[in-house]
């Protein structure tokens, strides 16, 4: 069975402050997607990233970085000096097969509030 | 980029009434898209995926009866809600991406969902 497991269901933080949201996936699949999106409160899903189970390199974009870990089935997510901007619902999503159009299966998310 | 166009943004009705949403790929073609369901602070389920010219694929415990989809063309997909009622009230989000010979190796993309309220 495929699930995705968000454990922190909110989190506040005060602006500058670094933050790391907590992804666990399960997969019997050898290749797979992993992704984050970002769920604004105006409600449209906002792609952040993408990556492929072949591919275990950390992965920074500006304030944000990521840190898959295939061992312990973890993609954690950091946003570094948290801006108010960044205050969100953040969610973890698998997609069960690489090179296929595919459903994606969602953690429950976690709700980040950034305080000015 | 890829872009995937939802409406109506927002819909009221009263009980009983059937609404229908469109999931519209703007600038590539889809022979798949997704339809999810998202309730209040909670997380997307997906409800169904839609497939280009043939019957959709409902997820187990989604009445196929009264989610009716339509996938007519490769950038047009609808959910019609039929005799919603209060229950239906939720947030409904469609997803695609560009496929090519009925693949796609690019992530999909959301449109910006439906509000329904059924009172």
């Amino acid at each position: 069975a495929q699930k995705v497991t968000q454990a922190q269901t909110e989190i506040s933080v005060v602006e500058k402050e670094d933050v790391t949201l907590d992804c666990v996936y399960e997969t019997r699949d050898t290749t797979y997607y992993l992704f984050w999106y970002k769920q604004p409160p105006s409600g449209e899903l906002v792609f952040l990233i993408r990556r492929n189970s072949f591919d275990e390199q950390n992965e920074i974009s500006g304030r944000y970085s990521w840190n898959f870990q295939k061992s312990t089935s973890s993609f954690n997510f950091t946003i570094t000096a948290s801006q108010v901007v960044d205050s969100a619902v953040y969610f973890c999503a698998l997609s069960p097969s690489v090179g296929a159009t595919n459903k994606l299966i969602f953690g429950t998310g976690t709700l980040l509030a950034v305080q000015p | 980029g890829a872009v995937v166009s939802q409406h109506p943004s927002r819909v009221i009705c009263k009980s009983g009434t059937s609404v229908k949403i469109e999931c519209r790929s703007l600038d590539f073609q889809a022979t798949t898209m997704f339809w999810y369901r998202q309730f209040p602070k909670q997380s997307l389920m997906l409800m169904a995926t839609s497939n280009e010219g043939s019957k959709a694929t409902y997820e187990q415990g989604v009445e196929k009866d009264k989610f009716l989809i339509n996938h007519a063309s490769l950038t047009l997909s609808t959910l019609t809600v039929t005799s919603a009622h209060p229950e239906d009230s939720s947030f409904y989000i469609c997803s695609a991406s560009p496929t090519a010979y009925g693949y796609s190796n690019q992530p999909q993309h959301f449109g910006d969902g439906t509000r329904l309220s059924i009172l």
